[in-house]
């Protein structure tokens, strides 16, 4: 079974750049999260999907990040413009549906630099 | 809201001693708990979980964990640890299904060393 995809790996923008990631969770899963992991922390959850519909974006910052996920598949978080503060490793997880007894399975990473 | 708390940031371990690692939890209702190892350039891998029943549950690569309610603890622990048992571990709690969100809270992390 193929795990959850992210791609770039790395990436280093400027600050006020824009930037995207990709995700494609296991396939067949209904749940998607992003979640940040800012150097020395643990992973800190944007945001949530299910299927194509958002179920907790409380602590994206709508004023720069943007994420979606059209087809109720694979999805893109958005940066624009990027802050300094940005730098941190995104990380995308997936899980057969919603319940916290689910276990979720998370991707590589895109580890992001902002200078 | 949930929070977790791993009071030590590293820990340095001599290869084939014991392991435990601290986890605190503060939240309302029963929560849902988590262990997840990360290895440099990895994503996380879950250990165990715990959501009701046995207090002790075992995991993988050796480990287990014991809920303690009245210490709001999730220790996790292993008897005899292995040079490549070195990485971050990730304590977290889960909110539960109630048709609400289920996102992860996590800790910060303990970095284990392991010591020839």
């Amino acid at each position: 079974e193929a795990g959850v995809a992210q791609s770039p790996r790395y990436k280093i923008i400027e600050k006020r750049q824009s930037v995207a990631f990709w995700c494609n969770p296991i396939s067949g899963h209904a749940t998607l999260y992003w979640y940040q992991q800012i150097l020395g922390q643990g992973p800190k959850l944007l945001i949530q999907f299910q299927n194509n519909g958002v179920v907790d974006d409380s602590q994206l910052p709508k004023d720069r990040f943007s994420a979606e996920r059209l087809k109720g598949v694979d999805s893109t978080l958005k940066i624009q413009p990027a802050k300094l503060e940005d730098s941190a490793v995104y990380l995308c997880a997936s899980s057969p549906d919603r319940a916290s007894y689910n276990e979720q399975f998370f991707g590589p990473g895109t580890r992001l630099t902002v200078l | 809201a949930q929070s977790v708390t791993q009071p030590d940031i590293h820990i340095t371990v001599s290869e084939g001693a014991s392991l435990e690692l601290r986890c605190n939890y503060s939240y309302g209702a029963t929560p849902y708990l988590f262990w997840y190892v990360q290895s440099p350039g990895q994503g996380l891998q879950l250990l165990l979980k715990y959501f009701s029943g046995d207090t002790l549950v075992q995991g993988i690569k050796g480990f287990e964990a014991e809920f303690k309610r009245s210490q709001s603890s999730f220790n996790l622990r292993k008897p005899s640890v292995h040079w490549s048992d070195a990485a971050e571990y990730f304590c977290a709690v889960g909110a539960g299904w109630g048709g609400g969100a289920d996102g992860l809270t996590f800790g910060k992390g303990t970095h284990l060393i392991i010591q020839p």
